[in-house]
Formats: structure tokens, C-alpha cells, sequence
């Protein structure tokens, strides 16, 4: 089955760019997606079909897809970002959608 | 707007069943089409997200994790557009917080709107 790796933690200073990175075997052929997760919260969309934001997300957040890896970038980073970020794709091969183990945003 | 309300978490015995509602809102899912889904997602306490299965809104395409599969299906209530998750043979590991989640009307691929979740607790 296909798995997505992602790092558990990134720290990042406030005003700073925050970088996260989920890797897969030829994840730039699929479509990926991007999830917050926030304590004791469910899940938020933030990014999908690599690079696309729903309304209502600042244009802070950007996402990129190419080789092994896909990134989600957050600008600018306010304290209110600090949230796990997990990427997903749909697994064609199997019918089965596949997310990333996630990784923890620590604003310092 | 969409909206998602989960009930039917609680605590079960191993081997035990129970069945989890999605009641849906700001959408007719028998009438959202071929691509547009209700999935299942669980997250078991201090880990990751993890797919559990899909219904499409027709439901004609119902896919499950390996993990489920055999032991949990998928349904749905068009009269009371209400989604279902009926688990059994339940094992201590399928203790999590279960949400419902619904694609856009065009798309199975992303989960767009959720739910906020009913927790299950597998436990003698």
C-alpha cells in the first residue's frame, strides 16, 4: 500500500517561513492534499490538489508537488498556525485514500 | 452550508458492535452524485489520522481500509439523509475518535467538510 512520510516536528519563529514536506514513491504523479488539525479540533482543510486554497485560508499557506515530495508552506507564520499539518492522496492502484502521519507545527 | 453532526460513540466490549450516524445538512447526498462522498476517518488517541472507508453519494462505490474491511460497512438513510458506520467484531484498536467527512460535488479525492467527530472506546 502506498505510505506518506512526514517528519513529526517543525519549529519555526513567528514572521518566519514554515516548511513541511510529505514524501512518497512518485508522489508528484498523484494529487495532494493537505490538512490543520488543531488540538481537540477535527481536521481543516487547507490545501488540495497540490496547490489549491479553499476560501477562507490565508494566501499565507501555499502547497508544491514534484518527484517524492510535496511541501506545504506557511509565510509569514503567526501563532495561531502552531497545529499538526497532515498531507493525503488517494491511492488509485488500491481505492484506498492514504494520510501522512503529520507534522507538528511549534511556533516559537 | 454543510454540515456534519456525528452521534453513536461510546463504550463496547471486544467482539461487540455499534453503529455510528452522520446526520448531513446543507445537502441532499442521494442527489450530490457519483462524486460526491461521505468518508469515514478515525483517529486513535495521541496518533495519526487514518482512512476507514467511503460511500459514494449514489452509493454505488463503497470502499474500506484493510484494516475495517469485513468487520465495518457503510450506509445511508436518504429519508433522513443521515450516513452510517456499522462496526463489528470490534477489537481494542478500533477505539478512536470517528469522523464523517464530505468530498466537494465534483471529487472523491479530498475531504473537504467535517465533522467534529464521536469517540468509540473498545474496552472489557
Amino acid at each position: 500500500s502506498y505510505v506518506l512520510t512526514q517528519s513529526p516536528s517543525v519549529s519555526v519563529a513567528p514572521g518566519r517561513t514554515a516548511r513541511m514536506t510529505c514524501g512518497g514513491n512518485n508522489i508528484g504523479r498523484k494529487s495532494v492534499h493537505w490538512y490543520q488539525q488543531k488540538p481537540g479540533q477535527a481536521p481543516l482543510l487547507v490545501i488540495y490538489f497540490d496547490r489549491d486554497r479553499p476560501s477562507g485560508i490565508p494566501e499565507r499557506f501555499s502547497g508544491s508537488n514534484s518527484g517524492n515530495t510535496a511541501t506545504l508552506t506557511i509565510s509569514r507564520v503567526e501563532a495561531g498556525d502552531e497545529a499538526d499539518y497532515v498531507c493525503q492522496v488517494w491511492d488509485d492502484t488500491s481505492d484506498h485514500w492514504v494520510f501522512g502521519g503529520g507534522t507538528r507545527l511549534t511556533v516559537l | 452550508q454543510v454540515q456534519l453532526v456525528e452521534s453513536g460513540g461510546g463504550v463496547v466490549q471486544p467482539g461487540r458492535s455499534l453503529r455510528l450516524s452522520c446526520a448531513a445538512s446543507g445537502f441532499t447526498f442521494s442527489n450530490c452524485g457519483v462524486y460526491c462522498g461521505i468518508h469515514w476517518v478515525r483517529q486513535a488517541p495521541g496518533k495519526g489520522l487514518e482512512w476507514v472507508a467511503l460511500i459514494s453519494g449514489g452509493g454505488e462505490k463503497r470502499h474500506y481500509a484493510d484494516s475495517v474491511k469485513g468487520r465495518f460497512t457503510v450506509s445511508r438513510d436518504s429519508s433522513n439523509n443521515t450516513l452510517f458506520l456499522h462496526m463489528s467484531r470490534l477489537r481494542p484498536e478500533d477505539t478512536a475518535v470517528y469522523y464523517c467527512a464530505k468530498t466537494p460535488g465534483d471529487s472523491l479525492v479530498f475531504l473537504q467538510f467535517w465533522g467534529q467527530g464521536t469517540v468509540v472506546t473498545v474496552s472489557s
